[in-house]
């Protein structure tokens, strides 16, 4: 059965301390891991689609990692505007659709001045 | 890149009544979906609004409960019918451009039932 674990569930970070956030996954076949990031009261907001072991993509202060079990979401000297929710995501190998994606419940961050 | 919106962005009903959401994007899509986010909970896909048919739902939703619309490639709505407390929840729809497995949500539709 499919499943998307993400951990922490919560972190507390202080403005400029480094961290990395979890994603670990099983699925059959995967066919892309997704990081998004969503504020209070909005949709999610794409921020990386990683395809094989290896691959590494960064955005700002966010770099994503993927291996054959699990994604890292590393974030570099943080900044208070990077409070957010962020969620991971893989394609279901199950879904009637074919397109669904399997979201971890999220990892909740706040980062203080 | 592309704008997606939905209407209403929240409403308050009345257990038994019915709402349609409205997801319009401002481009051209491949695919558009709906999820719905429970209190505390992540993303659940309803369903695939598929053009011009009907559409395909996943497992525990059923079009009797979940009415889909999508008549053309940048509009679908989503009806939520016989509403009850249990209903009340952040209503999301994504769209997919190209082939791509990439999805972008819209703003959330915010749906309380009392």
């Amino acid at each position: 059965e499919d499943q998307v674990t993400q951990s922490p569930e919560a972190l507390r970070l202080q403005e400029g301390e480094s961290s990395s956030l979890n994603c670990s996954y099983t699925v059959s076949g995967l066919r892309g891991l997704f990081w998004y990031r969503q504020d209070p009261g909005k949709g999610p907001e794409f921020l990386f689609t990683l395809y094989s072991a290896g691959e590494e993509k960064e955005k700002e202060r966010l770099k994503a990692t993927l291996t054959k079990k699990e994604s890292f979401l590393h974030i570099t000297a943080p900044k208070p505007e990077d409070s957010a929710t962020y969620l991971c995501a893989v394609p279901h190998s199950n879904s009637n659709s074919g397109y669904a994606l399997n979201f971890g419940k999220g990892t909740s961050l706040l980062v203080t001045p | 890149s592309a704008v997606i919106s939905q209407k209403p962005s929240r409403d308050i009903c009345q257990r038994g009544t019915s709402l349609t959401i409205q997801c319009q994007v401002d481009s051209q899509v491949t695919m558009m979906f709906w999820y719905r986010q429970q209190p505390g909970q992540s993303l659940t896909l309803i369903a695939t609004a598929n053009q011009g048919s009907e559409a395909t739902y996943e497992s525990g939703f059923v079009i009797d409960k979940f009415p889909i619309s999508r008549p053309n490639l940048t509009f679908s709505t989503l009806t939520v019918s016989n509403m009850s407390p249990e209903d009340s929840s952040i209503y999301l729809c994504s769209v997919v451009w190209g082939s791509s497995y990439e999805q972008y949500f819209g703003p959330g539709t915010r749906l309380t039932v009392t």
